[in-house]
């Protein structure tokens, strides 16, 4: 069964610090692609970064960046001088290909931005 | 704003009820999702449409249904509420079939079943 994995159910760190979340996915595709998303306290879904499989760059928006490592099936987000509107809910998801044709999501991990 | 209207934003009914959620995808978005998210189960996927069709289903339960009407709105009905349907409905829409850009979200109906 295709899955993703997120191990870190909360996670904190200080304003203005750098953090890093993980995410493990499972998947026999050859071709597919990763994606994080944000919730914040509004519980609004936020598309914050996405990743092609068959792009080896590592995509970068801004102070977030991904860590893909195709062969380790990991796609870990950085998030750079984090700042209080970080404070959310981030999920790990996935569209693994074949005749799927939804998105899978991770657990989340809720991160606190501290001030 | 996301440009995925859903509504209502908030439904509170009883156990037995029937209810109806409505979602309107982005303009251009030829497919709709629908996600439940609970607290304990996560996100969910529910079912899909594409172009009025249904595309894929997910765990939906046989007392859910939905559809989508040719001005590509969708329509996620749950039947015979029972306490644990409670949770956060989302509605989700992307251009095509595949969602190689992913989805856009609407902002959810929080329903409550009492």
């Amino acid at each position: 069964a295709q899955t993703v994995t997120q191990s870190q159910p909360e996670m904190s760190v200080q304003e203005a610090e750098t953090v890093t979340l993980s995410c493990t996915y499972d998947t026999s595709e050859s071709n597919y692609y990763l994606f994080w998303y944000k919730q914040p306290p509004s519980r609004q879904m936020i598309l914050v970064i996405r990743q092609e499989a068959y792009k080896q760059q590592n995509a970068t928006e801004n102070r977030f960046s991904v860590n893909f490592q195709k062969a380790a099936k990991s796609f870990s987000l950085k998030i750079s001088d984090s700042q209080l509107g970080d404070t959310a809910m981030y999920f790990c998801a996935s569209f693994l290909g074949g005749a799927t044709n939804k998105l899978i999501f991770g657990t989340g991990t809720l991160l606190a931005v501290q001030p | 704003d996301s440009g995925v209207t859903q509504t209502p934003k908030h439904l509170i009914t009883a156990t037995g009820q029937r209810v109806t959620l409505r979602c309107s995808p982005r303009s251009g978005d030829l497919s709709v999702y629908w996600y439940q998210q609970s607290l304990d189960q996560g996100l969910q996927f529910l079912i899909q449409y594409y172009n009025g069709e249904e595309r894929a289903k997910g765990n939906i339960l046989e007392r859910f249904s939905a559809q989508q009407f040719p001005d590509l709105h969708s329509e996620l009905n749950l039947s015979s509420l029972e306490l644990g349907d409670s949770a956060l409905y989302f509605c989700a829409s992307s251009v095509g079939e595949l969602i190689g850009y992913g989805y856009t979200f609407g902002s959810g109906t929080r329903l409550t079943v009492v």
